[in-house]
């Protein structure tokens, strides 16, 4: 099955810096990519996704990148703000057509340090 | 428009007892999902639904049961309630299967002592 690595587990950086988070995977048949943020006592939300016919996606200060042949891909946070500060999962998925399988990395802290 | 809603929050159980986590969604989404999360280890699917009267197992389905008799509505059983099942819960939806957004509900952080 799916295998995703998620580094690292946790990340400290003063606001307005730039945050990245990196996450691999295992199933080359894999072909959707979300990130999810989770912010204390509550459930994760989807704040980027990318598929797998593209490279890049961007959505103001994030944004993510996709290595198909490395099986690679990346959480990219610009200008970040303590409002940042949460745990950000990646997850990936194989379309396997009974539902939406997905495998989620390990997750990592993100503090941004006012 | 309350999205989806879990119940309880909290519950602290001994091992042997049973207990039931409670789903209900109200934006008429087809596919629901549990999902466990132990601390650094992501993620693990338990049970999922794709519709009302159809379930399938995840991941990790040992220990837990489920059934889903409306669209709403996707409860989670434990029967006999082990230490290893100590950890957060939670619920989540989407419109659909394939490349679809889940929300999900705030989670059960259950304790089995």
């Amino acid at each position: 099955g799916e295998n995703v690595e998620q580094h690292p587990s946790t990340l400290s950086v003063q606001e307005g810096d730039s945050a990245v988070i990196k996450c691999t995977y295992s199933d080359s048949a894999s072909n959707y990519f979300p990130w999810y943020k989770q912010e204390l006592g509550k459930g994760p939300q989807l704040i980027i996704d990318i598929r797998s016919n593209v490279g890049e996606k961007k959505d103001q200060r994030i944004a993510v990148t996709l290595n198909k042949t490395a099986k690679h891909f990346s959480l990219h946070i610009t200008e970040t703000q303590p409002e940042d500060s949460a745990v950000y999962f990646c997850a990936a998925r194989r379309y396997n057509n009974a539902g939406n399988m997905l495998t989620f990395g390990g997750g990592t802290r993100l503090m941004v340090k006012p | 428009n309350a999205g989806v809603t879990q119940t309880p929050k909290f519950r602290i159980l001994k091992i042997g007892q049973s207990m039931t986590l409670q789903c209900t969604q109200d934006m008429n989404h087809n596919y629901m999902y549990w999902y466990r999360q132990d601390p650094g280890m992501g993620l693990k699917l338990i049970y999922y639904s794709v519709g009302a009267g159809i379930t399938d197992k995840g991941e990790v389905p040992n220990g837990y049961n489920v059934s889903r008799s409306t669209t709403e509505d996707f409860p989670l059983r434990l029967e006999l309630a082990a230490p290893s099942q100590t950890s957060v819960y939670f619920c989540a939806s989407s419109l659909r299967g394939t490349n679809e957004k889940l929300f999900f509900g705030s989670g059960t952080q259950l304790s089995v002592l």
